[in-house]
Formats: C-alpha cells, structure tokens, sequence
C-alpha cells in the first residue's frame, strides 16, 4: 500500500530565507504532484513531475523527483509572506487512477 | 486506526442509479468535506459541513446530495448517475472550517467511482 509522508508538517519561517519540504513515498510510482492550499480554497495544482530528475520551477518554488529514492522536494527561495499555504504532495498509485496525499505542510512566512 | 475513512474505495454502476458513499473520521474534528478529483488530478471542493451544518455549497447539480447526521460523518448521495461523474472522490477533514488558522485538511483515501 502507498504511503506518502511530508515533513515537516509545520514550517515557519522569515521572509528572505530559504527552506526545503520533503515528501517522501512507499512504493513505485512515475507520478508526482505539489498542491498548494490557501484558506477557504480548493488545492490548486502547482507542479506536476513524471520522470527521475525531473525539476519544475515556478517563481520562487522549485519540485524535483528522484525516483529511485522515492523522494520529492520543494524548495522555496527568499520566502515571502504571500507563499504562506498549507502544501501538499500527492503521489500516483502505479497502475491505480487515484492520488494519495501527504499530510500536508503549513507554511507561515513572517515579515 | 485510519483517520478519515470513506467506502466504498472502488465504484461501478450503470448510468441512472443512485448511489452513495460514506465518510467517517475519528479526529474529533469539526469540519468535513467532499472533494472531487478531474482528469487533470485537480481537486475541486464540492461541500463542506461544519458541525453537521453546510457550510460550502458549490456549484454542484442537485443530484448531489450531501449528509452529515452528525459531526463524524459525511455521506453523499448522488441520485441518477451520469457518465460525468466519473471521477475520484476524496472526503476530508480538519479540525476548524476553511479561514481558520489550522486549516490542514486529512484526507481519506478515495472512491474511484466508474458510471457505464
């Protein structure tokens, strides 16, 4: 069975700083997604990643996959308090058509 | 224990049927929510119920039905069933409703729920 895990599941952090969240997953799977959440909102999609090595950037996150140690990273750069969110990742079941989701990250970034 | 639970995690009915799927959790939380997950893996918020009230109504047809008897659990019941509704759909929870500091939501593992 899938398992994903996050960590931390709670980041504060100051604006400017830089900090990584890590999402690691059980099983073989060639599919991973980054989901951000802001209060009251659904998930919205922020990176898809579908090969080893893989590595999206949008603004100041940055997603890689490396599927042969099961782990995907977010890294966030010079942190701003706009990217205060809860993350999540979510990993495909091979073969299966659902997501399995991490529990989640709350970031607060503090001016 | 499994935190959020929702059965059945597998679906397939013929179109026109009524059917539902149940939700559960045992986190003491306050807030519950049915989520339906696109082809493009986007999940879309469809209720959310706090304390047994609704809270989050999208714009989803009347034939979805959501039912809360009480704070631990969330059913939706979908009359009539359409090709469309074939989807995945994720029951969660947390422990304040949307807009509040610890919004982190828990989430079940999903009804993958297949109309022919």
């Amino acid at each position: 069975e899938l398992k994903v895990e996050q960590n931390p599941l709670f980041l504060s952090m100051q604006e400017g700083k830089n900090y990584t969240i890590y999402c690691n997953y059980s099983t073989t799977s060639d599919r991973l997604y980054w989901y951000r959440q802001d209060p009251g909102k659904s998930l919205e999609s922020l990176f898809v990643l579908l090969s080893n090595g893989a590595v999206k950037q949008e603004g100041r996150l940055m997603a890689s996959l490396d599927t042969k140690a099961r782990l995907s990273t977010l890294h966030i750069t010079a942190a701003v308090h706009d990217l205060s969110a809860t993350y999540f990742c979510a990993v495909d079941e091979l073969y299966g058509n659902k997501l399995v989701f991490g529990a989640g990250t709350i970031l607060r970034v503090k001016s | 224990d499994t935190a959020v639970s929702q059965t059945p995690k597998y679906l397939v009915t013929q179109m026109g049927n009524d059917k539902s799927i149940k939700c559960e959790q045992n986190l003491g939380h306050d807030t519950m929510y049915w989520y339906k997950q696109d082809s493009k893996k986007f999940l879309k918020i469809m209720f959310s119920y706090n304390n047994k009230e609704l809270i989050i109504n999208e714009t989803v047809p009347n034939r979805f039905s959501p039912k809360s008897p009480d704070k631990a659990h969330l059913n939706l019941h979908i009359n009539s069933l359409e090709l469309g509704d074939s989807a995945v759909y994720f029951c969660a929870s947390s422990q304040d409703g949307m807009g509040i500091n610890n919004e982190k939501l828990f989430f079940g593992s999903g009804t993958q729920l297949s109309v022919l």
